[in-house]
């Protein structure tokens, strides 16, 4: 099973950028990178997922290294709200044993 | 669209009993996976089911088990209860169970053995 490594936690100030890193060495031809992030007393919530290119969305954007054996979530402007335990996960196009990593607490500073 | 709905929220057991927890995913998802999240050993992967039949499993003893009915409804059953059963138990849910989609989570179910 593939597995990811990130830091155990981030810290970054309200309104600016914020990059969280993601290493999965192991990854297959076949692996989607998906990100998800747990705010205290709820169920994960899925953040974006990529395959090879970098993706857009309205809540942020997944850079994908062009070996894929890293890639970074960006927050564009971080708010108090985004602070959360990301998850960065790979998924087998057609299977779906996930395993997740200890994930990366993320602390936004006023 | 109703979010993937897991009951009850919370429970209080007692060490050899049972327990049975309830998910019912998004309307027309087909595939549920269940999860256990402790805070030593953060989420882990427990089984998934997609139109009814178990399609993964993880590494957890013959005590977790689950089904899954014909509406994609699921349950995960606990036989003989250990105090380290004490978890957040979550259910996900998507159309396929692919990775190329997303996964909704339930709020889950706080299970405390005593």
């Amino acid at each position: 099973d593939a597995k990811t490594t990130q830091p155990n936690s981030m810290e970054s100030n309200e309104e600016e950028p914020v990059h969280l890193p993601c290493n999965h060495s192991t990854i297959s031809g076949t692996d989607y990178i998906h990100w998800y992030r747990q705010l205290p007393s709820q169920g994960p919530e899925y953040v974006i997922h990529g395959l090879t290119s970098n993706v857009n969305n309205r809540m942020a954007s997944l850079a994908i290294a062009e070996d894929r054996k890293s890639s970074t979530l960006i927050l564009h402007r971080a708010t108090l709200r985004d602070a959360a335990v990301y998850y960065c996960i790979l998924r087998e196009r057609r299977d779906d044993k996930i395993i997740f990593g200890k994930g990366t607490r993320l602390h936004i500073l006023p | 669209k109703a979010g993937v709905t897991q009951t009850p929220r919370y429970l209080i057991k007692t060490r050899g009993q049972q327990v049975t927890l309830s998910c019912s995913p998004i309307s027309g998802h087909r595939s549920v996976s269940w999860y256990q999240q402790t805070p030593g050993q953060g989420l882990q992967f427990l089984f998934e089911y997609f139109s009814e039949t178990q399609r993964n499993k993880g590494n957890f003893p013959g005590r977790f088990s689950g089904r899954q009915f014909s509406n994609s409804r699921s349950e995960m059953n606990v036989s003989t209860l250990e105090l380290g059963d004490s978890a957040l138990y979550l259910c996900a849910s998507s159309s396929e169970g692919t990775g190329t989609e997303k996964l909704f989570f339930g709020s889950g179910t706080q299970l405390s053995v005593l």
